[in-house]
């Protein structure tokens, strides 16, 4: 399996612009996770699914920030509109409660690295 | 919310064993416990996982005593590219808490 993969790797724009990251999980996989990774802040849960509906998005910003994922193979988080506050690395990952014992047992992507300007 | 509690950060020389040692307080009795590693520039990797006594696998060992109050993560003979930070989780298994928190992690320095 080629494990999660994301993009894009990197994105650029200016504040005020949609941004829109996107995730394909392992195949097999039934939870989804994004993450954002800043220095202040850490690694942060944003939102995380099951069986591709959202269970819990409280780590979600605000109402500038929303994720969808239609099937079960791909996922977006979406930015609109963004801000420079927004930069950060946002890493999408994936795992299965089916398979093993834990959730937690994730599997990262490589990450998209968002400035916003 | 499960949260637990570990070193900022922590030095070594190749070759040595390091241990890094967790603090589980809130843990629930379905959760089990996760070690990731995270190099720079790259999303964190899964290492370990247990529910209680000891799990070994090709990286590492994971001790997690009766209680189940903390873990230790115990790297053998290390080497320069074990700099990392190390994060340690509670929960993820059915009946427990589902949303993982890593914390700030602990800096693993490996010095020549």
């Amino acid at each position: 399996d080629a494990g999660v993969i994301q993009s894009p790797r990197h994105e650029v724009t200016e504040m005020g612009q949609e941004v829109t990251l996107r995730c394909k999980p392992i195949s097999g996989h039934d939870y989804l996770f994004w993450y954002r990774q800043t220095m202040m802040r850490g690694l942060e849960l944003l939102i995380y699914f099951n069986n591709n509906v959202p269970i819990d998005d409280s780590g979600m910003p605000e109402d500038r920030f929303s994720a969808k994922m239609p099937n079960a193979s791909f996922s977006t988080l979406k930015i609109q509109p963004s801000e420079p506050r927004d930069s950060a690395v946002y890493f999408c990952a994936s795992s299965s409660l089916a398979i093993r014992a834990s959730s937690y047992e994730q599997y990262f992507g490589p990450g998209t690295r968002l400035t916003v300007t | 919310l499960a949260k637990t509690t570990q070193p900022i950060s922590m030095d070594s020389y190749e070759g040595q064993e390091v241990n890094i040692t967790c603090s589980h307080n809130n843990i629930a009795t379905n959760d089990y416990i996760t070690w990731y590693q995270q190099f720079p520039s790259q999303g964190p990797r899964f290492i370990i996982q247990g529910y209680k006594t000891k799990v070994t696998n090709e990286v590492a060992s994971l001790f997690i005593p009766a209680d189940r109050k903390s873990s230790t993560l115990s790297l053998p003979r290390v080497s320069l590219s074990d700099t990392a930070v190390y994060y340690c989780l509670n929960g993820g298994a059915s009946g427990g808490s589902y949303i993982p928190t890593f914390g700030r992690g602990t800096s693993l320095i490996v010095h020549p």
